[in-house]
Parts: structure tokens; sequence; C-alpha cells
């Protein structure tokens, strides 16, 4: 089945710091990835959905100067969270689709220090 | 509004006994139902999915789940639990988000599976 790699699997990073988050779609082209955020034993929750060639669509309350999403091509996803605080710590998910399936990434656990 | 519920926030089940995680749908239309399994620090994987056809879906690791559309359900079972089967397992529903012109998925809460040795 189709992969999503995502990098890196973990981070720490202190606070007021940038990190940037990688999703690659390896042998399938992704027009859209979908970025959610996971808090310990909750679901996910869409924080944006990211198009190739275009602008990100951000869910109502979340911070899009915070989160940039960058769809560079069709294989590559971006999210960086800027100026990072101990409340963005959380796992991060990346989603890829290809016809009626989802793929997933294998998430990054963010903690700021 | 589309939705998915999972009524459960854990089940606890004996190994060898039969197991069962519920989820109830509400959605517009035809629904595209799935199963994911999340293990610790990992993203999910992909167990099984209704489009259409059979009402009883057949997937990974010896899961099935049954699509009843009278009761608007879609519970996830297992005739024989496995220790290695705990996990946290989300049901989810495919819908058109208008936003992005694209299909996204909306999950349940989740369900923390734990099977006892």
């Amino acid at each position: 089945g189709a992969v999503v790699s995502q990098h890196p699997s973990w981070v720490i990073c202190k606070s007021g710091t940038s990190v940037k988050i990688e999703c690659r779609s390896l042998d399938f082209q992704a027009t859209t990835m979908f970025w959610y955020r996971q808090f310990p034993k909750q679901s996910l929750m869409l924080m944006a959905t990211s198009n190739e060639g275009s602008k990100a669509t951000y869910e109502q309350g979340v911070e899009k100067d915070k989160f940039l999403i960058n769809h560079a091509s069709l294989t590559l996803s971006t999210l960086t969270v800027t100026s990072a605080h101990p409340e963005d710590s959380s796992f991060y998910i990346c989603q890829g689709h290809l016809n009626t399936e989802a793929f997933f990434g294998q998430g990054t656990r963010l903690t700021v220090v | 509004a589309q939705s998915v519920a999972q009524p459960e926030d854990q089940v606890n089940v004996a190994e060898g006994n039969p197991l069962t995680v519920k989820c109830t749908y509400s959605v517009s239309g035809n629904p595209y139902l799935f199963w994911y399994v999340q293990y610790p620090n990992r993203g999910l994987q992909f167990l099984l999915k209704y489009i259409t056809g059979d009402n009883l879906v057949k997937g990974s690791y010896g899961f099935e789940a049954e699509f009843n559309k009278s009761q608007t359900s879609f519970h996830l079972k297992k005739p024989s639990a496995l220790v290695s089967d705990s996990a946290l397992y989300f049901c989810a529903v495919r819908v058109f988000y208008s936003g992005a012109g694209s299909y996204q998925l909306t999950f349940g809460k989740g369900t923390k599976l734990s099977v006892i040795p």
C-alpha cells in the first residue's frame, strides 16, 4: 500500500524556537495532506489541510502564523511550529489519501521545554 | 453535521474471549466508514472499511465489522482477542470537506482496548 513518511518521530526543543515536521508520500502523489494534533488519550483534531500549489486551509481556532504549512510539491508537505511554547507539546500526525484510502504518517512527538 | 460516536472510553476483555468495540455514525447519504488502530506514539493503521456491498467486512489481524444501516452502527469485532490487540481504536467516517474541496476523515474519540492475559 501507499506510504507516508513523517519525520522526525520525536523532537525536543526549547521555548521560542521553531520546529519543522516533514511528511512525504513515498509512492503516490498527495495533492492534499491533512495535519492533525492529538492530545494524550484523545482523538485526532484536524488542524489544517495543505494543498499542493495553494494556501493551506486552517480549522477554526488554529493560528495560521504559528503553524505554518507548506505543500511545495506533490510528495512533500511540511508543518512548522514557530516560536514553540510548552503548550504546543503534542503528537502531530499527517495524512494523505489515495482514492478512498487514508495513509498516515508515523507521527511526531513534540516536547517543548 | 457528520459525526461518529464511540460510546466507550475503554473496553477490557480477557485473552481468548470475543471483543466488540462500538461505533455509531450520523451522516447524510451513504457513509464511508473506517476503523483504525493506534499503538503508543505511532500513527494510525488501517484495519478495515465499508464502502458498499456486504454488511460484514473483514479486515486486518482477524478483525471484522458489521455495518448496520437501521441502527447506524459499525461495530468492530474479533472472535478471539489477543494481548497484542491492546491499543487505541478509532472509528471514522469520510466526509466531503467543502473548505478544501476534498474528502476528509472525521474520527470518533477513540476506545482504548485492553486485553487481559
